[in-house]
């Protein structure tokens, strides 16, 4: 089946510093999409993008779909404590959303020291 | 709207028995997946509902089963607990969109 390589696997940063992390595939995507989940809770969405070279911005969260359609990358920008967490990117084959060809990466885990 | 809602929050189970989770989706939508999440293995796909039937299915054993009633609620069932069963099991429902997620069930086998 479909893999993702997510990396970082971790992150250790300071508060304030920015955040890149990406996901890399072998094959081609037509839908990414970026989660993140919180201690205790299931995986919330934060950006979805739909067409090769998209950029979009979510608050200080900002993706994009990579011109191949093989990866996508995740930067936040002045991170602060509430952005701990594991951060999730999902590749689809198609554009209907479901779980139909939905791939998810391993996930990053950000943790911030104040 | 309310969100997704698994049932029970955390379940305790021992080896051999059977254990059913239950998963209401957001109202109206009519799409329900279901994930085995462990730190080792990340989000496992087992199955996907659609207006009552299983329209895909991940690579798990025959142990792991689902259904959907007509009201979109769904449940799954495991069967024959092994150790390596503990993990989240995440619900998920969807509209013709990105996955929205419970926030799951803890489950431990001992």
């Amino acid at each position: 089946g479909q893999q993702l390589n997510q990396s970082p696997q971790s992150m250790f940063i300071q508060e304030g510093e920015d955040v890149s992390m990406n996901c890399t595939s072998s094959s081609i995507f037509n839908t990414w999409l970026w989660y993140k989940q919180d201690p205790g809770e299931g995986p919330v969405l934060l950006i979805a993008l739909y067409k090769a070279g998209e950029l979009t911005s979510n608050g200080r969260l900002t993706a994009q779909f990579g011109i191949t359609r093989k990866d996508s990358f995740l930067n936040i920008s002045a991170s602060i404590p509430s952005d701990v967490g594991i951060y999730f990117c999902a590749g689809q084959l198609g554009s209907g959303g479901g779980a139909d060809g939905l791939t998810f990466g391993k996930g990053t885990h950000l943790i911030i020291q104040p | 709207k309310a969100g997704v809602t698994q049932t029970p929050r955390y379940l305790i189970k021992t080896r051999g028995q059977q254990v059913t989770l239950s998963c209401s989706p957001i109202s109206g939508h009519r799409s329900v997946s279901w994930y085995q999440q462990t730190p080792g293995q990340g989000l496992q796909f087992l199955f996907e509902y659609f207006s009552e039937t299983q329209r895909n299915k991940g690579n798990f054993p025959g142990r792991f089963s689902g259904r959907q009633f007509s009201n979109s609620r769904s449940e799954m069932n495991v069967s024959t607990l092994e150790l390596g069963d503990s993990a989240l099991y995440l619900c998920a429902s969807s509209d013709n969109s990105p996955l929205h997620f419970g926030n799951g069930t803890r489950l431990t086998v001992t």
